[in-house]
């Protein structure tokens, strides 16, 4: 069955970055594509970027865009998301989640979560 | 971006009761294609969001035939025939039609 294992996350100051990685098992991962999905304490979730299976296709939500760079090795079976420039209202339980359809979104790993703060 | 706009915000139901959760869509949500992309997730404290709905009415593998989706263009629903304990938590509508895919704010339900 699928799994998704995000890693990564933890304590950040303004401005720092971290790599976030999630692993991949129980389906032909470079078939899929893959999103990074984050939900900020008490709100609802908030898309933040997606990447096709060859890494041809890739999109940021405006808010991460020129900071944060989606990636994927599919010799690793592993999706990463490096987050430069961090900021506080970019502390959030970040999720990876997939699905064959990819706007269906039906498969979601158990998040990791980043605290930006001084 | 396309608004997402549930109500209510939250709900209280007795035990056995129906419940309904309403989402609405800023644009028509029909894709291309003629699929549209509205899924419904529930989100426990401390949990992952799972999916329920997708694409409108398709249920879930392991979803309870108590909850149902319907709708059409911009205005969908979540029904949940006879409320039971685990269904309390937050109920999500999502559109993955138009980029940004976006949630809506949730709809909290608690047993009354």
């Amino acid at each position: 069955q699928v799994q998704l294992v995000e890693s990564g996350g933890g304590l950040v100051k303004p401005g720092g970055c971290l790599r976030l990685s999630c692993a991949a098992s129980g389906f032909t991962f470079s078939d899929y594509y893959m999103n990074w999905v984050r939900q900020a304490p008490g709100k609802g979730p908030e898309w933040v970027s997606y990447i096709s299976g060859s890494s041809s296709d890739i999109n940021y939500a405006d808010s991460v865009r020129g900071r944060f760079t989606i990636s994927r090795d599919n010799g690793k079976n592993s999706l990463y998301l490096q987050m430069n420039s961090l900021r506080a209202e970019d502390t959030a339980v970040y999720y990876c989640a997939t699905d064959p359809q990819p706007r269906d979104l039906g498969y979601w790993g158990q998040g990791t979560l980043v605290t930006v703060s001084t | 971006d396309v608004v997402m706009t549930q109500s209510p915000l939250s709900l209280s139901v007795t035990l056995g009761q129906p419940a309904s959760i309403s989402c609405r869509s800023s644009q028509s949500l029909v894709y291309s294609t003629g699929d549209i992309f509205l899924n419904w997730f529930h989100q426990r404290p401390g949990q992952s969001p799972r999916r329920l709905i997708y694409r409108v009415s398709n249920r879930d593998s392991g979803v309870p035939d108590r909850f149902s989706g319907s709708g059409s263009g911009t205005d969908f629903t979540l029904k949940i025939s006879r409320v039971e304990a685990e269904d309390v938590g937050v109920y999500y509508c999502m559109q993955g039609t138009h980029w940004l895919w976006t949630f809506g704010q949730g709809t909290k339900v608690e047993i009354k």
